[in-house]
């Protein structure tokens, strides 16, 4: 299965600011997805990244508040723009092969 | 909207116990899927179940599949304080390869 490399790991940031999340995937996957989760609870899907086409969103989860890139089969990127401390979560990305899902290992992430 | 109900959400155990996490739905998923996840990571997969009725053994711990495969167990055989995480079920049901999570069951495992 595929590995996934996310970073930062964690951050602490000021409130109306932005940060990206990177993920690299040391193979070519077709469908990525990004999702946000409270500590010790489950996961919430924000939107699914395809190549070549724009992000698809869930219900509550806006491309203005959380842009997407899919440059290529390995990569990906998500943004928290004009955060609040609602937006303190851990957010993850994972990818299918279609034979299972691969997460990255998480960012954890502060508003103050 | 899909949606996966589990149970217990918390369950706090002695090592050598046995214990079993549910996971339920109204809605037939193509495959139903069991993560564990530990503090500070992701979610990793342990098993996935795709034919009703299947049951997969994984050293102490065994994954059931319901016949209609609206529903799945994880049974875990005399628990040891390793196997202390968060476990999640997950459904995958349509062709756009999404999952539906349940909300998960924190074990703790005390020696």
């Amino acid at each position: 299965s595929a590995v996934i490399s996310q970073k930062p790991s964690r951050d602490i940031c000021q409130r109306g600011t932005s940060l990206t999340i990177q993920c690299q995937v040391d193979s070519q996957v077709t469908m990525m997805f990004w999702y946000r989760q409270q500590p010790g609870q489950s996961l919430t899907l924000i939107a699914t990244a395809n190549q070549g086409s724009e992000a698809t969103y869930e219900s509550g989860f806006v491309i203005d508040k959380f842009p997407i890139s899919r440059p290529n089969l390995t990569f990906s990127t998500l943004t928290v723009s004009n955060m609040s401390p609602e937006d303190s979560s851990i957010y993850l990305c994972s990818d299918t092969t279609g034979s299972g899902y691969t997460f990255g290992s998480g960012t954890r992430l502060t508003v103050v | 909207t899909q949606l996966l109900e589990q149970s217990p959400q918390f369950l706090s155990i002695q090592e050598g116990e046995n214990l079993t996490v549910y996971c339920n739905s109204s809605s037939v998923f193509s495959s139903l899927q069991w993560y564990r996840q530990e503090p500070g990571e992701g979610p990793v997969l342990l098993v996935t179940v795709v034919t009703g009725g299947e049951v997969k053994k994984l050293k102490r711990l065994t994954f059931q599949f319901g016949d209609a495969r609206k529903d799945s167990s994880l049974h875990i055989t005399a628990a040891q304080p390793g196997d202390t995480g968060l476990y999640l079920c997950a459904g995958e049901g349509g062709s756009n390869y999404k999952l539906t999570f349940g909300k998960g069951t924190l074990l703790t495992v005390n020696p």
